[in-house]
């Protein structure tokens, strides 16, 4: 079946070092977004894609960058670790239909804690 | 920058009665409205959508209404039972692309 999924469900990192997480789907979607969770703020959006080498900044995509160079994955880097960064991730994808937007599946998120 | 207000916060009902989340949008273009649902520890899912063009949708016993003069959208559920406990978020997505903007939650406690 197709899914997506997002590796590692767990990490534990110092600040200031470089951290990347995984984010592959099956469906062939077009779109894809990256999230993160926090107590009181719900789902922010960091950055988003609409296809292979597009990438869009969200709300909050300072610290963090991605890069598409294919359909299945979009990786998410944080550059130098900070202890604000400590959150659950959240990868989505979408599929394209003209200008409709459509219901965006999520992956199982990863808790990204930065120590 | 576009924002989604969600209220309440928390929300905490006796099995059998109905429940109203209320959300309001910023951005006037937001044509799609979708609802998702979180249990604790899994990922949101969609539980029902409603588009610009409608006013109101309904799927069994969750329901969602629109009014885009005054930019709010709000779900119902009646006879809520307790596995309609979970965090619920609205969201507003802009016109012609894809990026959802989402409320803060609405943590739904459905007492037996």
């Amino acid at each position: 079946d197709a899914e997506i999924t997002q590796s590692p469900r767990h990490k534990i990192t110092e600040t200031g070092r470089q951290v990347t997480l995984a984010c592959h789907q099956t469906w062939n979607h077009n779109n894809m977004f990256w999230y993160r969770q926090d107590l009181g703020h719900g789902l922010r959006l960091i950055h988003y894609s609409y296809g292979v080498q597009d990438t869009n900044k969200g709300e909050v995509s300072d610290g963090y960058s991605v890069s598409r160079s294919n359909t299945e994955d979009l990786p998410l880097t944080l550059e130098s670790a900070a202890s604000s960064q400590t959150s659950v991730y959240f990868c989505a994808s979408s599929e394209e239909r003209g200008l409709s937007y459509n219901e965006q599946f999520f992956g199982p998120g990863t808790r990204l804690t930065v120590l | 920058g576009e924002n989604v207000e969600q209220h309440p916060s928390t929300l905490s009902v006796q099995e059998g009665d109905s429940a109203v989340i209320k959300c309001t949008y910023s951005d006037s273009a937001s044509n799609y409205f979708p609802w998702y649902k979180q249990e604790l520890g899994k990922r949101p899912q969609l539980i029902i959508d409603i588009r610009s063009n409608v006013g109101e949708k309904k799927d069994q016993r969750i329901a969602v209404t629109l009014n885009k003069t005054a930019k709010h959208f709000s779900l119902h559920i009646t006879e809520t039972q307790p596995e309609d406990s979970a965090v619920y978020f609205c969201a507003a997505v802009e016109t012609g692309g894809f990026k959802t903007i989402f409320g803060a939650g609405t943590r739904l406690f459905v007492k037996a």
